[in-house]
């Protein structure tokens, strides 16, 4: 167990629906790490939320928006949803905003039909 | 900006045999290089990292060597298991202290 929650575990949902997935960090994490891993792809970097304030941005598209809140958990929300959005999603934390290592929750099982 | 490529994107290797896993990387002030292991359906979890002030570092079975000059980074499997099989990747964190990953290697043991 990584000490990294994010709800739900798994997603059924259609084209054109909105979600938000759900992530705690580690107790005492600050920063906050979205990924996007589709069917036997890598890890695409969307985005890091640092005590509150946007990071650093990586290829995450404008129908999706993250925030990270006071008491530090994040939501990713993923608005008019197609197919091709279906994929794993991981929250990872770490530390510091320049943390070395980084730890993943289990993953939020998107899926879009 | 930082570039990190991964080889091979497939290894396939006997079991009790030696794997070998090698990125390059672009930008010569990244220092932290950690592996990460992805089993199926799971999250991936660091297996080991290193730093650029040391050339190689051993966890059990288990090691990374950083060539700074090359800018290439290795990891080494030997007695490959069949719990090795998984899907590793690499990374480097580059001078803005973003990690930059590579594209993975999915490792087959062969029984």
């Amino acid at each position: 167990d990584s000490g990294v929650t994010q709800t739900p575990k798994h997603l059924i949902t259609a084209t054109g629906q909105r979600v938000t997935l759900r992530c705690s960090p580690r107790s005492g994490d600050l920063s906050v790490y979205w990924y996007q891993q589709s069917l036997d792809q890598g890890l695409q970097f969307l985005i890091q939320y640092y005590n509150g304030e946007e990071r650093a941005k990586g290829n995450i598209l404008e129908r999706f928006s993250a925030q990270q809140f006071p008491d530090l958990h994040s939501e990713l929300n993923l608005s008019s949803l197609e197919l091709g959005d279906s994929a794993l999603y991981f929250c990872a934390s770490s530390p510091s905003s320049s943390g070395n290592t980084i730890y993943f929750g289990e993953g939020s099982w998107l899926t879009v039909v | 900006g930082e570039n990190v490529e991964q080889h091979p994107s497939t290894l396939s290797v006997q079991e009790g045999d030696s794997a070998v896993i090698k990125c390059t990387y672009s930008d010569s002030a990244s220092n932290y290089f950690p592996w990460y292991k992805q089993e199926l359906g799971k999250r991936p979890q660091l297996i080991i990292d290193i730093r650029s002030n040391v050339g190689e570092k051993k966890d059990q079975r288990i090691a990374v060597t950083l060539n700074k000059t090359a800018k290439h980074f290795s990891l080494h499997i030997t007695e490959t298991q069949p719990e090795d099989s998984a899907v590793y990747f690499c990374a480097a964190k580059d001078s803005n202290y973003q990690l930059i990953w590579g594209a993975g290697t999915k490792l087959i043991i062969k029984p």
